[in-house]
Order: C-alpha cells, then sequence, then structure tokens
C-alpha cells in the first residue's frame, strides 16, 4: 500500500521563505502527477499546485503564483513546494495528494503539515 | 474558473438518518466530480469519483448521482463513524481542482 509522508512544516515570519517535501512510498512516484491542497485552520479545502509526472508542466492557484514554487525529484521519490514571500493568509495544513489508481481523483493523500506564518 | 457550492453548511442527524447533501457547479462540469470525507486531524478521503462511482473499501450507504451543475452525495443509513465533513471537488478544470466550502455531518 502506498504511503505519502510530508515534512518541512514549522512556525515561520511573514516575508520569510520554507520548502516543503513529500516522500512517497509504495507507488511508482515517477508515473504520477503530483499535488499540493492546503487547509487553513478550521477552513475548507484549497488546492495549491500541481505538477506533472515528469516535471514538465506546472499549475498554480492565483493566492500562490510567483511566490510558491512545486518542483520533484524522481530518483528520490520525492515531491517539493518551495513557498516564498510568506504571509499569514498561507497558515495552513499542506497536504500532498496524487491520483495514484485513478486518473483525476485523489486517491492517495499524506497526514498533511503545519505551516504557521506568524510574527 | 469553476465556482462549487455545497448545500447545507451543516446538518445534525441521528444514527440511522438519510443525509443528502447538495452540490452546485458555476457551470456544467458533466461528471467531473469526486466526494472526499474528512474527520478532524485526518486527512480527506475520497468517497466518490466520476459523480457516482463507489470508490474502493466505502460502504455502499454512501452514493453520489448527478451531471453537470448540480450533484447529490447521499448517506442511506447514517453510522457513527459517518459523522465528519464532506467536501465535494470539481476536476473539470483539471489539474485545478476546486473545492465545495464542505458540509458538516453532526450528531444531532
Amino acid at each position: 500500500q502506498g504511503q505519502l509522508v510530508e515534512s518541512g512544516g514549522g512556525v515561520v515570519q511573514p516575508g520569510r521563505s520554507l520548502r516543503l517535501s513529500c516522500a512517497a512510498s509504495g507507488v511508482t512516484f515517477s508515473k504520477n502527477g503530483m499535488h499540493w491542497v492546503r487547509q487553513a485552520p478550521g477552513k475548507g479545502l484549497e488546492w495549491v499546485a500541481a505538477i506533472w509526472y515528469d516535471g514538465s508542466k506546472k499549475y498554480y492557484a492565483d493566492s500562490v503564483k510567483g511566490r510558491f514554487t512545486i518542483s520533484r525529484d524522481n530518483s528520490k521519490n520525492t515531491l517539493y513546494l518551495q513557498m516564498n514571500s510568506l504571509r499569514a493568509e498561507d497558515t495552513a495544513v499542506y497536504y500532498c495528494a496524487s491520483p495514484i489508481d485513478l486518473t483525476y481523483y485523489f486517491d492517495y493523500w499524506g497526514q498533511g503539515t503545519l505551516v504557521t506564518v506568524s510574527s | 474558473d469553476i465556482q462549487m457550492t455545497q448545500s447545507p453548511s451543516s446538518v445534525s442527524a441521528s444514527v440511522g438518518d438519510r443525509v443528502t447533501i447538495t452540490c452546485r457547479a458555476s457551470q456544467g462540469i458533466s461528471s467531473w466530480l469526486a466526494w472526499y470525507q474528512q474527520k478532524p486531524g485526518e486527512a480527506p478521503k475520497l468517497l466518490i469519483h466520476s459523480a457516482s462511482s463507489l470508490q474502493s473499501g466505502v460502504p455502499s450507504r454512501f452514493s453520489g448521482s448527478g451531471s453537470g451543475t448540480e450533484f447529490i452525495l447521499n448517506i442511506s443509513s447514517l453510522q457513527p463513524e459517518d459523522f465528519a465533513t464532506y467536501y465535494c471537488q470539481q476536476v473539470n478544470s483539471f489539474p485545478r481542482g476546486t473545492f465545495g466550502q464542505g458540509t458538516k455531518v453532526d450528531i444531532k
């Protein structure tokens, strides 16, 4: 059974940067597109970014475009989210998710990592 | 951008009740819709994909229907483990998949 495990969350000051990681195991990571989804405290789910299986295409929500960068290292089975110019409104649990056995639907999710942007 | 609107925002129900949650899309999305269940402190779990296809391992009391702009999630007989928040998600504009705002199902 496949597993996604996020790491890298923490408390960071506004304007600073943070990099999240998502390590995949038990799945053919290099064949699957990967996504980041976030959830602010007490709020709903927000799709953040996506990357093609080979890294050739990347997509971002308007709320993070120009500040966040999604990337992947297929040799390490790891997905990344580089977050720059962080704002208080970026405070959320960040999940990596992927359509592994399905084509478009997120059937695999990590447990999430909390990012708190505060001075 | 496609907007997804769920109703109600919350519903109080008892074990054994039938619960119906509606999700409306701001434009037609065919059957490109998923339903997720999320319990506090946990990641979302896929229940239904393609509007009406039950994900493997999900109990048959869950069912989905609809196409175009209106979709329904039904729980035929609510069980204690079903108290959670439910989200719809459109993937018509994949990879950008908009979620609804969520519907919390709590104990009456």
